[in-house]
């Protein structure tokens, strides 16, 4: 099981641009989560995904984010027209689908992501 | 909303002397407390965690208390090692689970050799 899977590890983009970020689950795993981590500050909850509907989007800044988490394929984090602001490092965690006696969620590497 | 407070922001202890952190929620709600060490440029992995019907629990030199009638929780590290140094977070949950963490500001802990 090679664990929660991000990539790129690192983005660098220029204001205005978007910016894509991609987080593959551990296998087996059906709830995918984001959180953002500004520097030397903890993470943020940004979204709960399972596959094919957003469960809970109350961590999501209103305009240029949006999450998916189709049937086939990684779960995406969008952000369109990036400002300086939006630098920081993005991690996805995900969870068995039922909580049972494992109940952890494991992190990935995260992305970095440079608004320059 | 939940909120989760941490302190300290930075603590230093010699090697081999132990370490505590704190963290206070503001949900009564909340009943499941995680805590996640990073160290730099890698991903947080949680080193133990407790839930709202246990007061105590311990892993070799980590042990975490819950209070929830103060709603705070404390993480202790006995016979702290250099590779202890790390920033650690306090998480909570509603759910029960890792799911929707709200986590602490961070405890950039560093023992001394």
């Amino acid at each position: 099981n090679a664990g929660v899977m991000q990539n790129p590890r690192h983005l660098v983009r220029r204001r205005g641009q978007e910016a894509r970020l991609r987080c593959s689950p551990m296998k087996g795993h059906s709830h995918v989560y984001w959180y953002r981590q500004l520097p030397e500050e903890g993470l943020k909850f940004m979204v709960y995904l399972q596959k094919e509907n957003i469960i809970d989007e109350s961590g999501m800044p209103k305009e240029r984010f949006s999450a998916e988490f189709p049937k086939e394929g990684p779960s995406i984090l969008r952000i369109q027209q990036v400002v300086r602001g939006d630098s920081a490092a993005y991690f996805c965690a995900s969870s068995p689908p039922t909580p049972g006696k494992n109940t952890e969620a494991f992190f990935g590497q995260g992305t970095r992501l440079t608004v320059v | 909303g939940e909120n989760v407070e941490q302190h300290p922001s930075t603590l230093s202890v010699q090697e081999g002397d132990s370490a505590v952190i704190k963290c206070t929620y503001s949900d009564s709600a909340s009943n499941y407390f995680p805590w996640y060490k990073q160290e730099l440029g890698k991903r947080p992995q949680l080193i133990i965690d407790i839930r709202s019907n246990v007061g105590e629990k311990k892993d070799q030199r980590i042990a975490v208390t819950l209070n929830k009638t103060a709603k705070h929780f404390s993480l202790h590290i006995t016979e702290t090692q250099p590779e202890d140094s790390a920033v650690y977070f306090c998480a909570a949950s509603l759910s029960g689970s890792a799911r929707q963490l709200t986590f602490g500001s961070g405890t950039q802990l560093t023992v001394l050799p």
